[in-house]
């Protein structure tokens, strides 16, 4: 079974600053792949980033890019130039590449980010 | 386009109640998916759906059952309520087909359901 560990339940930055949330995996798979989710207070589930496992080079998505170790099975996130719409709850999820009939996510606890003016 | 649609959005349910989820999706999804949120806990898949006419428990799905009615919908039911299935629960749809193009999951807006 796959696990998914985000050991910040919660971290503040201050605005125009720069965050990084962690993320580590467990998996005896070699091809998956690694997503960030935002929730913001609304509860929608807003993809922000992802990354296939046979892929070296890091994702990047304007102010959002991983830092992507699979040797470590670590899935940072760090958010660039943070602004006060980036204050939400972020998942990290992880689903096996089986090219099967379904795309099973599984997900971390979560770190809640808070941007302070 | 709606996507994927939850009904209702909020629930207060007495304990022993019974109580049905409804979800719908517009995208001709293969696949659907029902998780429950707590807070610490991230999203737990509680059951899914591959396709039309199957179901499968996923990490948590006592007290729990589904109805993949049809390949749009696919509803869950508390037959019995209990204060501990308070939690806000989401329902989301994946193409089995063609993969996923942004997003390997569509959610719905999630359904906040409170048991006394």
């Amino acid at each position: 079974a796959q696990t998914v560990t985000q050991s910040q339940p919660e971290m503040s930055v201050q605005e125009a600053e720069t965050v990084t949330l962690s993320c580590t995996y467990d998996t005896s798979e070699n091809n998956y792949y690694l997503f960030w989710y935002k929730q913001p207070p609304s509860r929608q589930m807003i993809l922000v980033i992802r990354q296939e496992a046979y892929k070296q080079q890091n994702a990047t998505e304007n102010r959002f890019s991983v830092n992507f170790q699979k040797a470590a099975k670590s899935f940072s996130l760090k958010i660039s130039d943070s602004q006060l719409g980036d204050t939400a709850m972020y998942f990290c999820a992880f689903m096996i590449n089986s090219g099967g009939s379904n795309y099973k996510l599984t997900f971390g606890k979560g770190t809640l980010l808070t941007v302070n003016p | 386009n709606a996507g994927v649609t939850q009904t209702p959005k909020f629930q207060v349910l007495k304990t022993g109640q019974s109580m049905t989820l409804q979800c719908a999706q517009d995208m001709n999804h293969n696949s659907m998916y029902w998780y429950r949120q707590d807070p610490g806990m991230g999203l737990r898949l509680i059951y899914y759906s591959a396709s039309e006419g199957t179901t499968d428990k996923g990490e948590v799905p006592n007290g729990y059952n589904v109805s993949r009615l049809n390949k749009r919908e696919f509803s869950l039911r508390l037959e019995s309520a209990a204060p501990s299935q308070t939690s806000v629960y989401f329902c989301a749809s994946s193409d089995r087909i063609r993969g996923f193009s942004n997003q390997p999951q569509h959610f719905g807006d999630g359904t906040r359901l409170s048991i006394l």
